[in-house]
């Protein structure tokens, strides 16, 4: 029931470009993407709702099909910011309760 | 400050011990959640309140209960405590049960269970 990420961890040099993926072997009422820096709480980035739609948030967008039951989230010219590890949670229809993915670790070097 | 307060930050107890945890949602929101993170582990889903009723249980052992009163906080009560009880416990709220907002979370409390 857990969601899938991939890759596990990245590293990046400021300015490029990162995807990351989230997939479920369920059928999805909607996804939700977070970002936790070490040792602090998770923050809310975006949610993608059913329907293919994609989103965009500064430098930090998302895509959500859902016939294949997958996310992407996508971070074009990374900066030293982004670093951290990024969520992906899912809500399968007709569920309460979000489950989030193992995460992907995103580091970010000058 | 997120809005959502959880208490206390950090909680060393000995191993048999119960402790409890308290979250005040932020204002507004009705849902509650509570999260527990092992060290370098992913967010496991414990169990969810909304309006004061229970919505939703994940894995929560029978050792650990949870309630949310009529002002909307949160008590998470864990007894018998392990030593793999120690954990991030993370408490969410959101204005709704979960479907079409994102979470709010609290800082968390850090228990250390020796």
């Amino acid at each position: 029931q857990q969601p899938v990420q991939s890759p596990q961890a990245v590293i990046l040099r400021e300015g490029e470009d990162a995807v990351i993926n989230c997939s479920s072997s369920k059928a999805l009422y909607s996804v939700h993407w977070y970002r936790q820096k070490h040792g602090e709480a998770p923050v809310f980035l975006m949610i993608l709702l059913k329907g293919g739609e994609q989103k965009g948030h500064d430098k930090i967008s998302a895509s959500f099909n859902e016939k294949k039951q997958q996310s992407s989230l996508y971070l074009t010219a990374s900066q030293l910011s982004y670093s951290g590890t990024y969520f992906c949670g899912t809500l399968p229809g007709g569920a309460q309760k979000l489950v989030f993915g193992q995460g992907t670790r995103l580091t970010i070097n000058p | 400050d997120s809005g959502v307060t959880q208490t206390p930050k950090h909680l060393i107890t000995a191993t048999g011990q119960r402790v409890t945890l308290r979250c005040s949602p932020r204002s507004g929101d009705l849902s509650v959640y509570w999260y527990q993170q092992s060290l370098d582990q992913g967010l496991q889903f414990l169990i969810q309140y909304y309006n004061g009723e229970e919505r939703a249980k994940g894995n929560i052992l029978e050792r650990f209960s949870a309630q949310q009163f009529p002002d909307l906080h949160s008590e998470l009560n864990l007894s018998s405590l392990e030593l793999g009880d120690s954990a991030l416990y993370f408490c969410a709220s959101s204005a709704h049960a979960g479907t079409n907002g994102g979470y709010t979370f609290g800082s968390g409390t850090r228990l250390t269970v020796v």
